[in-house]
């Protein structure tokens, strides 16, 4: 059974640094991954998909890594903003799961200070 | 163009009603999820549809959920003889379809049983 571990679960850091939150799961037989932002009463945002294929993927200040035989991505964030402030979802689709559904973590809450 | 919708936004009942919460896709997407989001804990998979073929309902807790869809149009969750412990937000999804690509999210239903 695929499990996705978050690390730290909160984060709380200076506006302007670079920070890093980490994703693992079990099961590396993997369709993709994916990173998103969830703000409260606001739904989730998706950020960064990554294909099973692929090893990064890069959306401005954001950028996501993939390794997939040994079951980690990492999201790193430049230059980190107060707006930046929401928790971080990591969520992987499994091949032949149930047909395209997601697996979630648990989240990591990162707070930006200015 | 509109994102997912929900509705309502936020839901208080009584143990023991029951409760239908609906979710509006994006237009044109053939797949839908509904997620459930307990307090302090990740997202977790309730069901699945995808165009004209049976739901994916592996997900569900207990016979007490069930969800419909019209073809590629809104779904309703539907929850019998609520428990308390069915308090959480309710989120929707769709996706494209055709092959696993980027989830879309709704804002959720916030669901209190009391």
């Amino acid at each position: 059974k695929q499990e996705v571990t978050q690390i730290p679960a909160a984060l709380s850091v200076p506006e302007g640094e670079n920070l890093v939150l980490n994703c693992s799961f079990t099961d590396s037989a993997i369709y993709n991954l994916q990173w998103f932002r969830q703000d409260p009463g606001k739904g989730l945002t998706s950020l960064l998909l990554i294909q099973s294929s692929q090893r990064e993927q890069t959306s401005g200040r954001l950028n996501a890594s993939l390794d997939k035989s040994s079951g980690r991505s990492t999201l790193y964030i430049a230059a980190s903003q107060p707006g930046d402030s929401a928790t971080y979802l990591c969520a992987v689709m499994n091949y032949g799961g149930s047909q395209g559904n997601l697996i979630f973590g648990k989240g990591t809450k990162l707070s930006v200070k200015p | 163009g509109a994102g997912v919708s929900q509705s309502p936004s936020n839901k208080v009942t009584e143990k023991g009603k029951d409760v239908e919460l609906r979710c509006d896709p994006i237009s044109g997407h053939t797949a839908l999820y509904w997620y459930r989001q307990r307090l302090g804990q990740g997202l977790e998979f309730l069901i699945y549809f995808q165009g004209n073929s049976a739901p994916d309902k592996s997900g569900l807790p207990s016979d007490r959920f069930s969800a419909e869809r019209t073809g590629e149009s809104v779904s309703t969750l539907t929850i019998q003889r609520t428990q308390q412990e069915d308090s959480a937000v309710y989120l929707c999804a769709s996706m494209k379809g055709g092959r696993p690509d980027t989830q879309y999210f709704g804002p959720g239903t916030r669901l209190t049983v009391l």
